[in-house]
C-alpha cells in the first residue's frame, strides 16, 4: 500500500524566499509529525498534529516556521524568509492512533538547500 | 537538556557476523525506546521497540536489550547482511506522549 509521501523531494531556495513543503500521510492516520534532520544528525522534532489540531509546536525553531493540517490529512510546512541555517532534510511521519507507542511511518523527506 | 546519544559513530562488520549497536540515554523518565534504520535518501524505518518494563525483546534477526540501571540500550543484529548497511538511530518517548527524541546515529558498514 501507499506510504507517506512528501513533495517536492528537493527544493533549492534563495535566502529570503518562502517555501512550502507538503506531506501526504498514510490514509486514515490520525497523528502527523514533522522533523528536521541536519546532515549527519538525527531527526529533531518540530511539530505534532492529531487530526487537524496542532497539539505541540514546541520544536519549531522560530516564528518563520508554520505548519498546518486543515482537514486532518495533508499537511504543509511553510518556512518564511528562508535562511541558510534552514538547510536540512524535512521529514514527515504519520501514525494510526493517538498513543505514544504507535509506530511512526516516515516519508522520504524533502531536502531543502538555501543559498 | 536530557537527550539520547550513541557511543560509536561508525561500525564495520564482516558479512555473516553479529553486530551490536549501543546507545546511552539520560532521561530517566523515558518509558519507551525505539530503534530505527535509515538508508541513504530515505526516511527512518522502524526496526524494533521496547518498553521500560522489559529487559529484552527479540524480532527477526534483531534483539534489543535495555539496561535501566546504567541507562543503556543496544541493538543486536544476527548474521549481518549487506542490506543491513545503514545509519541506525535509537530514540525515546516519555510518558506516552507522541514526541520522539532521536540520538545522533551509528553508521553500520557491512564488509562483503
Amino acid at each position: 500500500g501507499a506510504g507517506v509521501s512528501q513533495s517536492p523531494r528537493y527544493k533549492v531556495a534563495k535566502r529570503g524566499q518562502d517555501v512550502a513543503l507538503r506531506c501526504d500521510p498514510i490514509s486514515g492516520h490520525v497523528s502527523l509529525f514533522w522533523y528536521q534532520q541536519a546532515l549527519g544528525q538525527g531527526p529533531e522534532f518540530l511539530t505534532y498534529f492529531q487530526n487537524e489540531a496542532q497539539l505541540d509546536k514546541s520544536g519549531l525553531p522560530s516564528d518563520r516556521f508554520f505548519a498546518e493540517r486543515p482537514e486532518g490529512s495533508v499537511s504543509t510546512l511553510k518556512i518564511q524568509r528562508t535562511q541558510q541555517e534552514d538547510s536540512a532534510v524535512y521529514l514527515c511521519a504519520s501514525s494510526p492512533g493517538r498513543w505514544g507507542t504507535d509506530t511512526q511511518y516516515f516519508g522520504p523527506g524533502t531536502r531543502l538547500t538555501v543559498l | 537538556g536530557e537527550s539520547v546519544g550513541l557511543h560509536l559513530p561508525t561500525l564495520s562488520v564482516q558479512e555473516g557476523d553479529n553486530s551490536i549497536i549501543n546507545c546511552a540515554y539520560s532521561n530517566s523518565a523515558s518509558d519507551y525506546f525505539i530503534w530505527y534504520k535509515q538508508e541513504s535518501g530515505k526516511g527512518p524505518q522502524f526496526i524494533i521497540d521496547i518498553r521500560s518494563n522489559m529487559d529484552k525483546r527479540q524480532g527477526q534477526r534483531v534483539t534489543v536489550l535495555l539496561n535501566k540501571t546504567v541507562k543503556h540500550l543496544s541493538l543486536q543484529i544476527a548474521a549481518t547482511q549487506p542490506g543491513d548497511s545503514a545509519v541506525y538511530f535509537c530514540a525515546e518517548r516519555t510518558g506516552g506522549y507522541q514526541k520522539v527524541t532521536f540520538g545522533t546515529g551509528t553508521k553500520l558498514q557491512v564488509i562483503p
